[in-house]
């Protein structure tokens, strides 16, 4: 969907390096969040945030720390890379209505960390 | 917490053959429920929902999802597959009023020959 963007689309990465990832919507969305995809593992929650001041951990949020910079804002990052870390990163948002529970995602950022 | 499981995990197809791609979940309280598809190289689209009322529900792209809630079922259908189905296809569930935290099945990788 191209209202909800992410940067970098590839990134390759070393052992130990700090990386951001960005998601970026247009969508006026509250609440947003960071999945991974592994093949054969679905996409697992990292984080989530319901707004600005809102931010919690999901799953699988060890390793990671994020940032809602502002409503349209939300980054990940990595504090120090590791390779099992290397997966699709997607970001999504969705509106803050209980009873609409859809997700819209971005198109992916790929992470491999050597 | 709940959790879905997708049994198929590679199905391979004829074109014009049907299809039926199960999911079920487990959680004691109601839910919403989702499939996604991710078509190759893409993110994730909605392909339908089930929030309340009939439990044939129809999304885009002829496909069709049942929900049965004695066996806590959500199976996705297809009366007649084509090559650009090709895809892999997640199924979710989210509590209702507990947020927006969907939980995915590790997907179906559906593959149609022609």
């Amino acid at each position: 969907d191209a209202d909800v963007t992410q940067t970098p689309r590839n990134r390759i990465t070393k052992t130990g390096k700090r990386i951001m990832l960005e998601c970026s919507q247009t969508k006026g969305h509250d609440r947003m969040y960071w999945y991974r995809q592994d093949p054969g593992l679905g996409l697992r929650l990292i984080y989530y945030s319901f707004d600005v001041k809102d931010i919690n951990k999901g799953e699988i949020s060890d390793g990671y720390s994020v940032s809602r910079q502002a409503q349209a804002k939300f980054s990940l990052s990595l504090e120090s890379a590791i390779p099992n870390q290397t997966a699709l990163y997607f970001c999504a948002t969705s509106v803050a209505i209980s009873s609409y529970n859809e997700q819209f995602f971005g198109p992916g950022t790929r992470l491999t960390v050597l | 917490a709940q959790s879905v499981s997708q049994h198929n995990h590679h199905v391979i197809l004829s074109e014009a053959a049907s299809l039926e791609l199960g999911c079920n979940y487990s959680y004691g309280g109601t839910v919403n429920l989702f499939w996604y598809v991710q078509y190759p190289g893409q993110h994730l689209q909605l392909l339908l929902k089930y929030f309340s009322g009939d439990p044939l529900v129809k999304g885009i792209k002829g496909f069709e999802a049942e929900f049965i809630k004695s066996k806590f079922s959500f199976n996705l259908r297809k009366p007649s597959v084509q090559w650009s189905d090709t895809a892999e296809y997640f199924c979710a569930v989210t509590p209702k009023g507990g947020g927006n935290k969907l939980t995915f099945g590790t997907g179906t990788q559906l593959k149609v020959e022609l």
